[in-house]
């Protein structure tokens, strides 16, 4: 699977948008972005995934670039509860290996 | 749904003995996912199952770790004899490929395990 890059650490004011990107620039066609959050001392969480086309669901907004070789997600009211470690993952639909690098650790201050 | 359940939630052991994790996964998963995860090397797969049957143990770090999954609704991830270094968080996870498009995997509580 490809690699991704985040940024370690990225700080939001409640109830701004915060915006967290991630490069993947040796991405496959048939590879998708998923992107996961986890909240301290509790399991990862799925938030949302997309191949080419932007999506969006009640957590968040995902944004790929045309040639997918980066994406941003985007939690559009961020709030205290959003505090958490969040993750760029690409992996191909039917590839159960997920590697979850460091990160981006979002901090969401009042 | 519960969801991913998983017992215990802590574990504290001496260093030689046996300890055993359990994992009861999201009924009608057919993906059992065991993960560990360090400070330093952050979160990492360690086996997964399809339909109770071990499909990748290459992240398992040696021998003395083994995992089981006698039915679609456990599956014991043990270690004997524990080592200090053993120490971290123990998640489990399940997913359902089928014809879902999403393919996500939910994650456990976790089991936080220190050898003493």
């Amino acid at each position: 699977d490809a690699k991704t890059t985040q940024p370690p650490s990225m700080d939001c004011a409640e109830g701004r948008a915060a915006n967290l990107p991630c490069n993947h620039s040796t991405i496959s066609g048939n590879e998708y972005v998923y992107w996961y959050r986890q909240i301290h001392s509790q399991g990862p969480q799925y938030i949302i995934h997309g191949l080419k086309n932007n999506e969006t669901n009640e957590m968040a907004s995902l944004i790929i670039t045309e040639d997918r070789k980066s994406s941003t997600l985007i939690l559009p009211h961020a709030t205290l509860r959003d505090t958490a470690v969040y993750y760029c993952i690409v992996r191909s639909y039917n590839n159960n290996d997920m590697r979850f690098g460091a990160g981006t650790r979002l901090t969401v201050k009042p | 749904d519960a969801g991913v359940i998983q017992s215990p939630r802590h574990e504290v052991t001496e260093m030689g003995q046996e300890v055993t994790l359990r994992c009861k996964p999201i009924s009608g998963h057919d993906y059992l996912f065991w993960y560990r995860q360090t400070m330093m090397r952050g979160l990492e797969l360690l086996i997964y199952f399809n339909n109770n049957v071990p499909i990748d143990d290459s992240g398992m770090p040696e021998d003395r770790f083994s995992a089981k999954m006698p039915n679609a609704s456990f599956s014991t991830l043990k270690i004997q004899p524990s080592e200090p270094r053993d120490s971290a968080v123990y998640f489990c996870a399940s997913s359902f490929l089928g014809t879902s498009p999403y393919n996500e995997q939910f994650f456990g509580p976790g089991t936080r395990l220190t050898v003493l």
